[in-house]
């Protein structure tokens, strides 16, 4: 059981560049979620998704864009690397409001 | 704009201690109130409060919630090393939509 998996662990990109954080999850939960941590700022949500098909932005969506094709795949995409987007980002899912599944998460630095 | 407030941010202790971890909160349309351990990747699950003064435990963890006082409050006894993490507190506002707090850096020193 694999739960929620994030690729890559890390990576470094430079500015202008354009990559997608993979997050899969084998549970068949309708919801999942992508976060961003900062340090000492907490989780911050920036996209989520009630089910394949549907998303819809978080609190801090801009630089960032998804899909849901499937109920297990939710990529994160960002278009343009800036670097206020260095950040670990966090993948999760959730069936109910008994707590979230997370992703092991990925560190990402914009150079 | 709904918040999550957590005290202290940072704490250090020596083993055999007894913590007190704080979340206040302020939302619109509260729900429940989560409280999660993050160690070195990704946040684990602690506990769920819903109702008032009903305390949750596991082993040395516990937890309770004060609704009218919009607070709640994570103690450890008998701290060990292995409880050093960050502690974070979220409150689900609506749907499957949490606010998070900060965190709680906990260092337990042997």
């Amino acid at each position: 059981n694999a739960g929620v998996t994030q690729t890559p662990k890390f990576r470094i990109l430079k500015i202008g560049q354009s990559m997608t954080l993979q997050c899969t999850q084998d549970m068949n939960h309708n919801y999942m979620y992508w976060y961003r941590q900062d340090p000492g700022m907490g989780l911050k949500l920036i996209y989520y998704s009630v089910g394949a098909g549907i998303t819809d932005k978080g609190e801090v969506p801009n630089g960032y864009n998804v899909s849901r094709s499937t109920t297990e795949d939710f990529p994160l995409r960002l278009e343009l690397a800036a670097p206020s987007q260095t950040s670990v980002y966090f993948c999760a899912s959730s069936e109910t409001a008994a707590g979230y599944t997370f992703g092991s998460g990925t560190r990402l630095t914009v150079v | 704009e709904d918040k999550v407030v957590q005290s202290p941010l940072s704490l250090v202790v020596h083993e055999g201690d007894t913590v007190t971890l704080n979340c206040s909160y302020e939302v619109t349309n509260f729900r429940s109130l989560l409280w999660y351990k993050q160690e070195k990747k990704a946040p684990t699950f602690l506990f769920m409060l819903t109702s008032s003064g009903i305390e949750k435990k596991s082993g040395r963890l516990s937890s309770i919630l004060d609704k009218k006082e919009l607070f709640s409050i994570l103690n450890i006894t008998a701290t060990q090393t292995g409880d050093s993490a960050i502690y974070l507190c979220a409150v689900n506002n609506y749907g499957q939509n949490f606010v998070f707090g900060p965190g709680t850096r906990l260092s337990v020193l042997p």
